[in-house]
């Protein structure tokens, strides 16, 4: 049972563009989200977070945005550069648990 | 300030043998949580942990695996008579207090490859 599903393995994009990664989570009792970085052969490296009391985080080039009734997030980054080019993993957890559930990933690749 | 550190990098063990991977959390923080990624997936939840304490084990398998948080020294993930299907990135993350609401910091995983 996959609880939170990134639909596309790979996304590639020009640099200076917009990426927009997608997330879609089934429990309606996760109440925080979190996008993590990760490169090759490297740990997840935290990015951004969201709680389910807002719609939008923003910190520099990346924004979350939270649609709770369609159970959806998404990460934007402006403008990408290429040394955003990595795997992207969406997370959600619900208070009292703990863990973290994790998609599959997103391969994106931001070209020169 | 140090981030979660994870030793060995890398470990190659034969069937049969059993696999031991540290994990120190980053100063201040009291909670452990171990991960495991198997080839082309996500991360997968096992175990998480706090000083003396297993809060939630319901990611582990129901053999050969166990961990521990001491009162003193590093959290460890061992991994008994491993087969081939262990072979995988384990990380291991730590966070100040509950992982409700605070964000998990992840170490540099050790690679464990059964031969």
């Amino acid at each position: 049972d996959q609880q939170v599903k990134q639909n596309s393995p790979s996304l590639s994009v020009q640099e200076g563009r917009i990426s927009i990664l997608n997330c879609d989570y089934t429990n309606s009792m996760f109440d925080y989200f979190l996008w993590y970085k990760k490169y090759p052969a490297e740990g997840p490296t935290f990015l951004i977070s969201i709680s389910s009391i807002k719609d939008k985080n923003e910190d520099g080039r990346f924004t979350v945005f939270l649609n709770k009734s369609a159970k959806h997030l998404s990460l934007h980054i402006v403008p990408s550069q290429p040394g955003d080019s990595a795997v992207y993993f969406c997370a959600a957890t619900a208070s009292n648990t703990g863990k973290l559930i994790f998609g599959q990933g997103t391969t994106l690749q931001v070209k020169p | 300030n140090a981030g979660v550190m994870q030793n060995p990098r890398h470990l190659v063990r034969r069937r049969g043998q059993e696999a031991r991977l540290r994990c120190s959390p980053m100063k201040g923080h009291s909670h452990v949580y171990w991960y495991r990624q198997l080839p082309e997936e996500g991360l997968k939840f096992m175990v998480y942990l706090q000083k003396e304490n297993i809060i939630d084990e319901s990611g582990m398998p129901k053999e050969r695996f166990s961990a521990e948080f001491p009162k003193e020294g590093p959290s460890i993930l061992r991994i008994q008579q491993v087969v081939r299907g262990d072979s995988a990135a384990y990380f291991c993350a730590s966070s100040p207090n509950r992982g409700d609401g605070e964000t998990q910091y992840f170490g540099p995983g050790t690679r464990l490859l059964v031969l």
